[in-house]
């Protein structure tokens, strides 16, 4: 059973930085691109970034491009999200997830972090 | 900048068929966005319910059916149970620039 388990989540003032983990098992991590999507507090998904398998390749939405960065540690299958000049509209749940490869969607969910701005 | 539209809130009674949509508003939807849809109970993480339009992902019942029709993307639950009862949220693949967008959410009764 593919399991994600999310960290780093806290409380944060306006301005500075945090770091999120994803700890990935029982699959070959090196091998599957992951996404990370938010949920803020009573609203619904949205899709934060994406990140190959090999960490050559990444892609943000608008919201947080420039401010979060996306890595990937393969030896150790741990996904890194580093979000920095962070703003109260990025309190939010988030959850990593498996890359559903050839056909984009996310597969297995992690059970979230959460972040709160304030 | 792509909006997905999907149908705030819907019922359906035990048993009964319901079909939730997944539109855009501007355009229509077709399987090159390759729409998923994910299923969530309050405090739980999403779970994958239909993936590339209409396949359904391990493990979940054959009550659960994705399609096109017309211009959108539909999710048909048939003989819903109690335990339906969630948010649904569908999701689209953005190929112009590599991005995913989702809805807004269906909140779904069973009453």
């Amino acid at each position: 059973q593919v399991q994600l388990v999310e960290s780093g989540g806290g409380v944060v003032q306006p301005g500075r930085s945090l770091r999120l983990s994803c700890a990935a098992s029982r699959f070959t991590f090196s091998s599957s691109a992951m996404h990370w999507v938010r949920q803020a507090p009573g609203k619904g998904l949205e899709w934060v970034a994406v990140i190959s398998h090999d960490g050559s390749k990444k892609y943000y939405a608008d919201s947080v491009k420039g401010r979060f960065t996306l890595s990937r540690d393969n030896s150790r299958n741990t996904l890194y999200l580093q979000m920095n000049s962070l703003r109260p509209e990025d309190t939010a749940v988030y959850y990593c997830a498996t890359d559903g490869r050839y056909d984009y969607y996310m597969d297995v969910w992690g059970t979230g972090t959460t972040v709160t701005v304030s | 900048q792509t909006v997905v539209t999907q149908e705030p809130s819907l019922s359906v009674s035990p048993g009964g068929t319901v079909t939730l949509t997944c539109g855009l508003s501007s355009g229509s939807v077709s399987t090159r966005f390759y729409p998923s849809w994910y299923q969530q109970t309050p405090g739980q993480a999403p779970r994958t319910l239909i993936y590339s339009t209409n396949t359904r992902s391990s493990g979940v019942p054959d009550r659960f059916s994705g399609s096109i029709l017309g211009n959108k993307a539909a999710l048909t639950i048939t003989g819903a149970q109690p335990d339906d009862e969630s948010d649904y949220y569908c999701m689209l693949y953005v190929p112009s620039g590599f991005s995913w967008v989702f809805g807004g959410g269906t909140k779904l009764t069973v009453l």
